[in-house]
């Protein structure tokens, strides 16, 4: 069965460091997201890809993070620096069908944990 | 805003009970999603209801919508140890942007 690939899977990295997170999504997957979920709480959206664009980087903060998906394929989320609070797992998810009204599963890996030291 | 809130925050019952969670959200939707997450794990899709629907099953799982009063109710019946997990729902319009709320932790005890 397809699934979405991750890495690493774990990530321990002292602040001020930089970071990046690898996403594979499930081939044909048009749409991609990355979520971060701290302990304890819901996973929180931070940019979402149609193809190689971004259709939402809302929650993304600018100043330190970026990710892209460059053909349109796999995706790297970048942390630079890392911070304390950053400590949290960062989901990748993709989906094939947002345009279907109906539509919308997605399906997510298995995260990377990172612990900023 | 879009996002689901879930409720209860937490839940604890015992094997063979039912489970019932639920979800609130305030904007239009086309669809809403439940999803399933084991501690540690990456989120797993449960069952999708469409707007125009009012109820549907999967298993043991049994999910309504009630568009008029913005909720939605998960039931797992006879739950097992293995249901032991978090459940998101997430309300979803035609943007394809799913938010999650903080979730319902349920414990099944054995």
């Amino acid at each position: 069965e397809a699934e979405v690939a991750q890495s690493p899977r774990y990530k321990i990295t002292e602040k001020s460091q930089a970071v990046a997170f690898w996403c594979d999504p499930i081939s044909g997957h048009a749409t991609l997201y990355w979520y971060r979920q701290i302990l304890g709480q819901g996973p929180e959206l931070l940019v979402q890809f149609q193809d190689e664009s971004v259709v939402d980087d809302s929650q993304l903060p600018k100043d330190r993070f970026s990710a892209e998906r460059l053909k349109g394929v796999d995706s790297t989320l970048k942390i630079q620096p890392a911070e304390l609070g950053d400590s949290a797992m960062y989901l990748c998810a993709s989906s094939s069908s947002i345009t279907d009204p109906w539509g919308g599963e997605l399906f997510f890996g298995e995260g990377s944990r990172l612990t900023v030291l | 805003s879009q996002q689901g809130e879930e409720d209860p925050q937490a839940l604890s019952i015992q094997e063979g009970e039912n489970a019932t969670m639920n979800c609130s959200y305030k904007t239009s939707i086309n669809n809403l999603q439940w999803y399933r997450q084991n501690s540690g794990r990456g989120l797993v899709h449960l069952i999708l209801i469409r707007s125009n629907e009012r109820e549907k099953h999967s298993g043991r799982l049994r999910v309504t919508l009630d568009t008029s009063k913005k909720s939605s109710s998960l039931l797992i019946t006879a739950s097992r140890a293995a249901d032991t997990a978090s459940y998101f729902c997430a309300p979803t319009s035609n943007t394809g942007k799913l938010i999650f709320g903080q979730g319902t932790t349920l414990q099944v005890k054995p």
